[in-house]
């Protein structure tokens, strides 16, 4: 069983649609992260979180502690937002979830 | 400078080359990783240098060998390789080992072995 399990693992929306990623994770945390990978490319860091909700620009993410889940919302979708979207937690290591695959379509 | 800079971005070795990739960050991170990527799958940990000393080595074949010269440099020594391990190589670095403090990913070396 993965540490990090996401859904969905692939995503179609319409330009402007509001999405929602969700990552529920099994192990005990210090902080949890979510990336971002564009085709062939590097990883980059859009949040980490340990509490509560984090917002930037049109992208906002929560956290549930006692639920051990989080969501990241992405509203007014943009072609430019498709990308591969990772969960990745820390704990004794460093747990990556199989990410979801976002296509946002104009 | 805030980032993680990986050289190069591609590298094409044949089986019996020697080569290396290079990461450096300048944030002073005492905690630096090496990733290896394969096509949509997550990334897999191979190596955790922190403080300068390994202090994981996650079963990685011999063919693969990093180094940490100090505390902004991490390489990773490849030496016949096969074309399995063709893919992407990540660099990464936290602030402490427990990533507390958010980890910086460096952009990647796409390497192809032929």
């Amino acid at each position: 069983k993965n540490e990090v399990e996401q859904s969905p693992q692939n995503l179609t929306a319409q330009e402007g649609e509001f999405i929602t990623i969700n990552c529920s994770y099994s192990v005990g945390i210090s902080a949890l992260h979510w990336l971002q990978q564009h085709p062939g490319g590097g990883i980059v860091s859009l949040f980490m979180l340990s509490s509560g909700k984090k917002k930037h620009g049109r992208l906002i993410a929560t956290i549930n502690i006692q639920e051990k889940h989080s969501s990241l919302h992405i509203t007014a979708s943009h072609p430019r937002d498709s990308a591969v979207y990772i969960c990745a937690v820390a704990g004794n290591q460093f747990y990556f979830g199989t990410g979801t695959s976002l296509t946002v379509i104009p | 400078d805030t980032e993680v800079t990986q050289t190069p971005k591609h590298l094409v070795m044949g089986m019996t080359n020697k080569k290396s990739l290079k990461c450096e960050q300048h944030m002073g991170h005492r905690a630096m990783y090496w990733y290896k990527q394969k096509a949509k799958k997550p990334p897999e940990l191979m190596f955790v240098y922190s403080y300068e000393k390994l202090s994981i080595n996650e079963s990685v074949p011999s063919r693969f060998s990093p180094e940490c010269p100090n505390s902004s440099l991490l390489n990773l020594h490849l030496h016949a390789l096969q074309p399995e391990d063709s893919a992407l190589y990540l660099c990464a670095s936290s602030q402490d080992p427990g990533g507390d403090y958010g980890y910086t990913f460096g952009s990647g070396t796409r390497l192809t072995v032929v």
